[in-house]
């Protein structure tokens, strides 16, 4: 079965520190790889794309096929990084916009 | 700019009543995708349309139906509501030109409450 797992629930840290937040797939094939992000009180919007590998408000993120792993990474969290963080694979071929939203993490940064 | 508008925000129910959604894409959006996301839990995908075609169908129970009219809007009709109804469900568009990066903007959502 196609699942994401994004095991922390809650990631808290200061301001200044890396952050890193885990996601694993598990899922047949060679998926589209997505990270959106909802502030609060603002609808959830896209972070960033894995094929466009461009670096999006200091974040990036790796595919590790081997592992099944699409981390985000950030070396230094800012207070307005707070925000519900969704891993999303994207089902079935290229665009189809039927993605598979992980469970989330909740950053936390704290001054 | 203009964004996926989504209406009501808010729709309190009864069980077995009857619940429409409206959702209103990005202009010269496409595609429209619907998903449910109850509480606690990730957002699932539902339906999606293109062109006014149904393009794809996810975990979408037989209960609800939508579709998607001439003017791009979409609307999904919940019947027979159930308790379990009780959920934000959240429209997006696309646009699938030439310059589509696969990216979907979302509407706020609509929360439904099933007493």
């Amino acid at each position: 079965a196609q699942r994401v797992t994004q095991p922390e629930k809650l990631l808290s840290v200061f301001k200044g520190a890396p952050v890193e937040l885990k996601c694993n797939y598990s899922y047949s094939g060679s998926p589209e790889l997505f990270w959106y992000v909802q502030y609060s009180r603002q609808r959830l919007q896209l972070l960033l794309r894995h094929i466009s590998r461009e670096s999006i408000k200091g974040f990036t993120a790796d595919l590790n096929k081997g592992e099944t792993s699409f981390h985000l990474k950030k070396p230094f969290a800012q207070e307005e990084d707070s925000a519900m963080y969704y891993c999303a694979p994207e089902m079935g071929s290229s665009n189809t916009g039927k993605l598979i939203f992980g469970q989330g993490t909740t950053l936390q940064v704290k001054p | 700019a203009a964004g996926v508008i989504q209406s009501p925000r808010h729709l309190i129910k009864e069980k077995r009543e009857t619940a429409t959604l409206k959702c209103y894409p990005i202009p010269r959006h496409d595609t429209v995708y619907w998903y449910q996301q109850g509480p606690g839990q990730d957002p699932q995908f539902l339906i999606s349309f293109y062109e006014k075609m149904q393009s794809d169908k996810g975990s979408i129970p037989d209960r609800f139906s939508a579709q998607q009219f001439s003017d791009y809007h979409s609307e999904l009709n919940m019947s027979s509501l159930e308790l379990g109804d009780s959920a934000l469900y959240f429209c997006a568009s696309s646009s699938t030109g030439w310059s589509n990066t696969g990216e979907l903007f979302f509407g706020e959502g609509s929360r439904l409450t099933v007493l």
